[in-house]
């Protein structure tokens, strides 16, 4: 079964500190793995997109982080800001012939305190 | 702004009744999806459409339905509302017909409250 799981479901951080939200994900096959950022009651915003081919990319204070032969990947987020405060979401492709499909994470919630 | 754009923002209705969320994609996306997020859930893909066709279909319920008009924007109906329809409810936009591209853009959503 294609299933994207996130961990930690929630996470509470100084200003200032350092973060990484980790994402296992079973899909098959795979096309891309993106990161999202979703405030809350807002559209999701994408972060990164990765291709099997690519193990990091960087936006900013975030790097993702992809081992398509583990099947994982991780969001690092440096020097945190109280406006990183959101729910971060893995969500990875999955290749289904004529199209592809988005499997959703359930979302990692950051909350940055000052 | 992220160019696609949701109506209306909020939304409170009763139950059993029936109610209609508008999306408008981003100028030259053809394909549009919805999704709808109840609290403290993941996003769950209900229904997607390509250039007026329904192209693929997730966990949409038979009381919820939608169509994709010739100006490409698409309109999801949902009807004998429950109280567990109360969610968000999100659009999103692609040129292409699957999500393979960065021009994967979601709106800002619709909050439906079923009271």
């Amino acid at each position: 079964k294609n299933q994207v799981e996130q961990s930690p479901q929630s996470l509470i951080i100084l200003e200032g500190k350092n973060c990484t939200l980790q994402c296992n994900y079973t899909v098959s096959p795979f096309s891309n793995l993106r990161w999202y950022k979703q405030d809350t009651g807002r559209g999701p915003v994408s972060l990164t997109i990765m291709t099997f081919s690519e193990n990091t990319k960087s936006n900013g204070r975030y790097t993702a982080t992809l081992d398509a032969d583990t099947k994982q990947s991780s969001l690092h987020i440096t020097a945190s800001q109280l406006s990183d405060s959101a729910s971060y979401i893995c969500v990875v492709s999955h290749y289904g012939g004529a199209t592809n499909k988005l499997i959703f994470g359930t979302g990692t919630l950051l909350a940055v305190q000052p | 702004d992220s160019g696609v754009t949701q109506t209306p923002k909020h939304l409170i209705t009763a139950t059993g009744q029936r109610v209609t969320l508008r999306c408008s994609p981003r100028s030259g996306d053809l394909s549009v999806y919805w999704y709808q997020q109840s609290l403290d859930q993941g996003l769950q893909f209900l229904i997607q459409y390509y250039n007026g066709e329904e192209r693929a279909k997730g966990n949409i319920l038979e009381r919820f339905s939608a169509q994709q008009f010739p100006d490409l924007h698409s309109e999801l109906n949902l009807s004998s509302l429950e109280l567990g329809d109360s969610a968000l409810y999100f659009c999103a936009s692609s040129v292409a017909l699957g999500p393979t591209s960065y021009g994967y853009t979601f709106g800002s959503g619709t909050r439906l409250t079923v009271v």
